[in-house]
């Protein structure tokens, strides 16, 4: 069975671009989650999709934002980019249907860096 | 409050010791604790779970304890090999669909 995919592994733009990453859940995962990933900060729970609604969302700026496909595929967006959104992006997903006591499985992560 | 406590920050064990971290959560409604290893360069995996259920799992040489009256669990690994070395994060998942980690624990195991 295939695991998280998530594309591309690593980018680099410039500060007041726009970036879009994606992310490829395991077969039959309908849940996917996004988390940021920075030394100081840890992980920080970006959203959560669950057949293209979003559940949940956390205390980022209104330039991140996040969309699910009905095939269970998610994108991730940040526009006007600042040096402090070079970090570690991370994707997890899950077959969670009504709770969120289910495994999580995460992709290896895209690496962004602002320049 | 949402938050999950994660000690300690760092560890260093020789080759044969056992390890210990040992998070503290705050939603009482929590009833799931997994635990990822993090190695240079890769995403986290899930390496154990404990449900509210249950307070002890073990896995060949890691366990995990929950104490539910406490709201605390930890990760246990003995006899411990150069491989273990890596960042350890606890987590729980909060109502709503959204999961909180510790700060991770960066664990290095001496030859």
């Amino acid at each position: 069975k295939a695991g998280v995919t998530q594309t591309p592994r690593y980018l680099i733009k410039t500060r007041g671009q726009q970036v879009t990453l994606s992310c490829s859940p395991i077969s039959g995962h309908r849940s996917v989650s996004w988390y940021q990933q920075t030394p100081g900060q840890g992980l920080q729970f970006l959203f959560e999709y669950f057949s293209e609604t979003q559940r949940n969302k956390g205390n980022f700026p209104g330039r991140f934002s996040g969309r699910q496909f009905s095939n269970s595929r998610s994108e991730m967006n940040v526009s006007t980019l600042e040096l402090g959104d070079s970090a570690l992006y991370l994707c997890a997903s899950s077959s969670n249907r009504g709770g969120a006591e289910t495994e999580a499985f995460f992709g290896q992560g895209t690496r962004l860096t602002v320049v | 409050g949402e938050n999950v406590e994660q000690h300690p920050s760092t560890l260093s064990v020789q080759e044969g010791d056992s390890a210990v971290i040992k998070c503290t959560y705050s939603d009482s409604a929590s009833n799931y604790f997994p635990w990822y290893k993090q190695e240079l360069g890769k995403g986290p995996q899930l390496i154990i779970d404990i449900r509210s259920n249950v307070g002890e799992k073990k896995d060949q040489r890691i366990a995990v304890t929950l104490n539910k009256t406490a709201k605390h669990f930890s990760l246990h690994i003995t006899e411990t090999q150069p491989e273990d070395s890596a960042v350890y994060f606890c987590a729980t998942p909060l109502r709503g669909f959204k999961t909180i980690f510790g700060a991770g624990t960066r664990l290095f195991v001496k030859a």
